[in-house]
């Protein structure tokens, strides 16, 4: 099984400041397994990030993904109040398909 | 649109079996570029893939829960179904239902179920 880790567990900012979001996998990973989610309270997740660097429909253009491997980036270039939530990245390049913990992005 | 929600008990004694059925409307479960999965979130595992389903039967299971788990389909009523069976208080969780726009049962979840909140409990 991949194991995936994100870091920073918790990442505190303000509007208007870049976040950056991490995302490593015990293996190699093919870029177009990876994807990224978004969870605010009470909701199900939504996709952000497919292939790695892709952007969903409807996902503002200030969310980037990047990486290659086993490491694997999230930016968000200008934090909007409506950002601050949990983010998980997933592989799903070989079974069972696994998620990271999550990076919770709280306003400073 | 697409949606999916899940139905189905919210409350199950150990040792029993957790059956959620997964209805899907503004689009048809039977495309064939398309696979169907269930997820649960519960505070101690985080997100959980149980596994996916094609309509033309094809399955793809985690395997560290596989034994336990069955999934399947009825293209005719558009929805999917999600058996556990010798659940314990450790399957209390939030379970959602998903698309994966793919070929293969392994990918992205494009469009999720708001969850439903499943607690064991005698």
């Amino acid at each position: 099984e991949i194991v995936v880790t994100q870091s920073p567990g918790t990442l505190s900012l303000s509007p208007g400041e870049r976040a950056t979001l991490s995302c490593r996998a015990t293996h190699a990973i093919n870029a177009k397994s990876v994807s990224w989610y978004q969870q605010k309270p009470g909701q199900a997740p939504r996709l952000l990030i497919f292939d790695a660097s892709s952007r969903a429909t409807g996902i503002p253009d200030r969310f980037s993904g990047s990486g290659s491997g086993t490491d694997f980036t999230l930016s968000i270039s200008r934090l909007e109040p409506e950002d601050f939530a949990v983010y998980y990245c997933q592989q799903s390049g070989s079974s069972p398909i696994t998620f990271g913990q999550g990076t919770r992005l709280e306003i400073k | 649109q697409l949606q999916l929600q899940e139905s189905g008990p919210r409350q199950v004694k150990p040792s029993e079996t957790l059956s959620l059925t997964c209805n899907v409307s503004g689009g048809s479960i039977g495309t064939k570029d398309t696979y169907w999965g269930w997820l649960r979130q519960s505070p101690g595992k985080g997100l959980e893939w149980f596994g996916s389903v094609h309509f033309s039967g094809s399955t793809f299971y985690n395997p560290s829960l596989t034994s336990r788990v069955t999934i399947s389909i009825t293209p005719s009523e558009n929805r999917f179904s999600l058996n556990l069976k010798s659940v314990t208080a450790a399957d209390t969780a939030i379970y959602f239902c998903a698309r994966l726009p793919s070929w293969s049962g392994l990918s992205y979840f494009d469009s999720w179920g708001l969850g439903a909140l499943v607690t064991v409990s005698s």
